[in-house]
């Protein structure tokens, strides 16, 4: 079965500090990464996603992510943290052949002024 | 531009009560899921139908029922609610197996649900 793993439960950054959370992927083949956010009270919004090609891939509100095969990682990094930013994020795999995607537990991120 | 529709958005039940909950999306998809969600769980998937007429159990099916209306429409209903059902639920949907691929899923805001 798959599982995706974030390894954080909390993260907290200084606003203006560079941000990585992390996220390790299960499936051996060709997974398919997503990084989701959800802000209180909120659903949940896509960030970005990998499906193949270049292993950095960029996404919105200024996050990229990178694709790791030999670590079984698919990491996001944003180089400057805003207020704004303060959320939870979740990181999710699917795979060729399956209609659903697998998350991870989340990773709360608190910003500090 | 409405995307994924979840109703109601909070509700309260007495244990032993039964609700539906509503989904709608408007983005033509193949695939609808319920998911779960609680502290320090991440989502769980509940049920999902991966094309109108097909449903099938995700990981926590216990206590639910689904109906796929039609393409648009994906129902979740809770027959007997306990208070081990207390959760966010949502809903979402996507284009999955597109030519193969899991592609993303799309999120509605969520239902707060509390069984007493």
């Amino acid at each position: 079965a798959q599982s995706v793993t974030q390894p954080d439960i909390h993260i907290t950054v200084s606003e203006g500090a560079s941000l990585e959370l992390r996220c390790n992927y299960s499936y051996g083949a060709t997974p398919y990464l997503f990084w989701y956010v959800q802000s209180p009270g909120q659903g949940l919004q896509l960030l970005l996603k990998y499906f193949s090609g270049d292993t950095l891939v960029q996404g919105i509100k200024g996050f990229e992510a990178e694709f790791k095969r030999s670590q079984s990682s698919f990491n996001l990094r944003k180089p400057s943290v805003h207020w704004s930013d303060a959320a939870e994020y979740f990181c999710a795999e699917g795979n060729s052949g399956y209609s659903t995607l697998t998350f991870g537990k989340g990773t709360m991120l608190l910003v500090s002024p | 531009n409405a995307g994924v529709t979840q109703t109601p958005k909070f509700q309260v039940l007495k244990t032993g009560q039964s609700m539906t909950l509503q989904c709608a999306q408007d983005m033509n998809h193949n695939s609808m899921y319920w998911y779960r969600q609680d502290p320090g769980m991440g989502l769980r998937l509940i049920y999902y139908s991966a094309s109108e007429g097909t449903t099938d159990k995700g990981e926590v099916p216990n206590g639910y029922n689904v109906s796929r209306l039609n393409k648009r429409e994906f129902s979740l209903r809770l027959e007997s609610a306990a208070p081990s059902q207390t959760s966010v639920y949502f809903c979402a949907s996507s284009a999955s197996p597109d030519r193969g691929l899991t592609t993303e899923a799309f999120f509605g805001q969520g239902t707060r649900l509390t069984v007493v």
